[in-house]
């Protein structure tokens, strides 16, 4: 049982260069969503979607873009790199409606921006 | 001001002592309260779930919240060194359509248990 498997675990890219980070889930679940983990400001959200067709925006959409055309997987686009884009990003799922709101997450995708 | 508090650390114990980790919050509306934790270079993981005020026990692990204090609090007895890891307070309000309702985390706590 994967869980959340995301792709590449690590990755260097340089200013203006564009990637996609991976993101698929083997769980069925209709939530997904992107945040990212930097020193001292926690966890914040990027971008989340409610079902295949459905995105919006989470608190610092900025410079990313998302897609989701099938349950199982969610990317997110880097459109042109930014140092301050250096972080490490996780993915994250779990069911539509459940009041525990167990996030599942993936291990996480570490990304240098030089 | 940040929505949700918590002291970032480091926290350092030997092994065996009881640890508390805590969260303040000035969002009245939230109701559901959960911890992660977080191994070095790992995505956290689900460790305790609590509605509204009141206590949860879940084997050395306890969650307490304290809405009117707006004050969330993670006690670990017999600490072991296993427990060493990041611990993200998470919080979320009530919602009509929860599908969508976001989770606001804590900036963590990082937690060394000393052998």
């Amino acid at each position: 049982n994967a869980g959340v498997t995301q792709t590449p675990k690590f990755q260097v890219l340089k200013t203006g260069q564009s990637m996609t980070l991976q993101c698929a889930q083997d769980m069925n679940h209709e939530y997904m969503s992107w945040y990212r983990q930097d020193p001292g400001m926690g966890l914040r959200l990027i971008h989340y979607s409610v079902g295949a067709g459905i995105t919006d925006q989470g608190e610092v959409p900025n410079g990313y873009n998302v897609s989701r055309s099938t349950t199982e997987d969610f990317p997110l686009r880097l459109l042109s790199a930014a140092p301050s884009q250096t972080s490490v990003y996780f993915c994250a799922s779990r069911r539509w409606k459940g009041n525990t709101g167990e996030l599942f997450f993936g291990e996480g995708s570490r990304l240098t921006v030089l | 001001q940040k929505e949700v508090e918590q002291d970032p650390g480091p926290l350092s114990v030997p092994e065996g002592a009881i640890v508390s980790l805590n969260c303040t919050y000035s969002n009245s509306a939230f109701q559901y309260f959960m911890w992660y934790r977080q191994y070095s270079r790992k995505g956290p993981e689900l460790l305790m779930y609590t509605y509204s005020s009141g206590n949860k026990e879940d084997g050395r692990f306890t969650a307490q919240v304290d809405k009117s204090s707006k004050y969330i609090s993670l006690f670990i007895r017999d600490s072991q060194p296993s427990d060493s890891a990041t611990y993200l307070c998470a919080m979320r309000g009530p919602s009509a359509d929860f599908g969508n309702e976001k989770l606001t985390f804590g900036t963590g706590t990082r937690l060394t248990i000393i052998p």
